[in-house]
């Protein structure tokens, strides 16, 4: 059984701080990975993907991989009472045929 | 623009009836998904689909069935529903490519009584 690990939190930042959100994954074969944003009652929306070692970044959001240490993680600058949602990890299985989803961690955003 | 569209959104069955979960896509998309989310708990994945006629088992398939003949069509299938199948089951779909991101449905929340 393939797993993925991430601190369910809540995870509270106050307005304008950084929010550090963290996964470890066990299936090495995994090649890409899926950040995706969940408001409570709603459908999972995708925010970053990546695929190689290092950081990508996209506006107020960073990701960064390492294979080596099977660890993803999602970097929110600037943080907003908007950003407050649960944050759902999910690395490709190795066949690449389909998603592998965390618990999710939640993200509080005080004002 | 309709993505993915999932019916109902809400749905009451009584223990032993049996019920299909509809989800249709409009993007051409080869790869489909059902996967159910427990309260508090991330999605787990029952079936998915690379393609009309192909599907295969995910981590929880006990309890459901699912066929695929058409690429816009993946219906889930609940035979005999149990309580413990109560959960919010979401379709999603993905682009030709494997391991690409995955688009969702806006859930059908199922409570079985």
């Amino acid at each position: 059984q393939k797993e993925v690990e991430q601190n369910s939190g809540p995870l509270s930042v106050p307005e304008g701080a950084i929010a550090s959100l963290n996964c470890t994954y066990s299936d090495r074969g995994s090649q890409s990975f899926f950040w995706y944003r969940q408001y409570s009652g709603k459908s999972p929306e995708l925010i970053m993907f990546i695929y190689s070692n290092g950081d990508k970044e996209d506006g107020r959001f960073t990701a960064q991989l390492n294979k080596a240490s099977q660890y993803v993680s999602l970097l929110i600058r600037d943080s907003q009472p908007s950003d407050s949602a649960t944050y759902l990890c999910a690395p490709a299985n190795q066949a690449g045929t389909a998603l592998i989803f965390g618990k999710g961690t939640t993200l509080s955003v005080s004002s | 623009n309709a993505g993915v569209t999932q019916t109902p959104k809400f749905r009451i069955l009584k223990i032993g009836q049996s019920m299909t979960l509809q989800c249709t896509q409009d993007m051409n998309h080869n790869y489909m998904y059902w996967y159910r989310q427990d309260p508090g708990m991330g999605l787990k994945l029952i079936y998915y689909s690379v393609g009309a006629g192909i599907t295969d088992k995910g981590e929880v398939p006990n309890g459901y069935n699912v066929s695929r003949s058409t690429t816009e069509d993946f219906p889930l299938r609940l035979e005999l529903a149990a309580p413990s199948q109560t959960s919010v089951y979401f379709c999603a779909s993905s682009p030709r490519e494997a391991g690409t991101e995955a688009f969702f449905g806006q859930g059908t929340r199922l409570t079985v009584v």
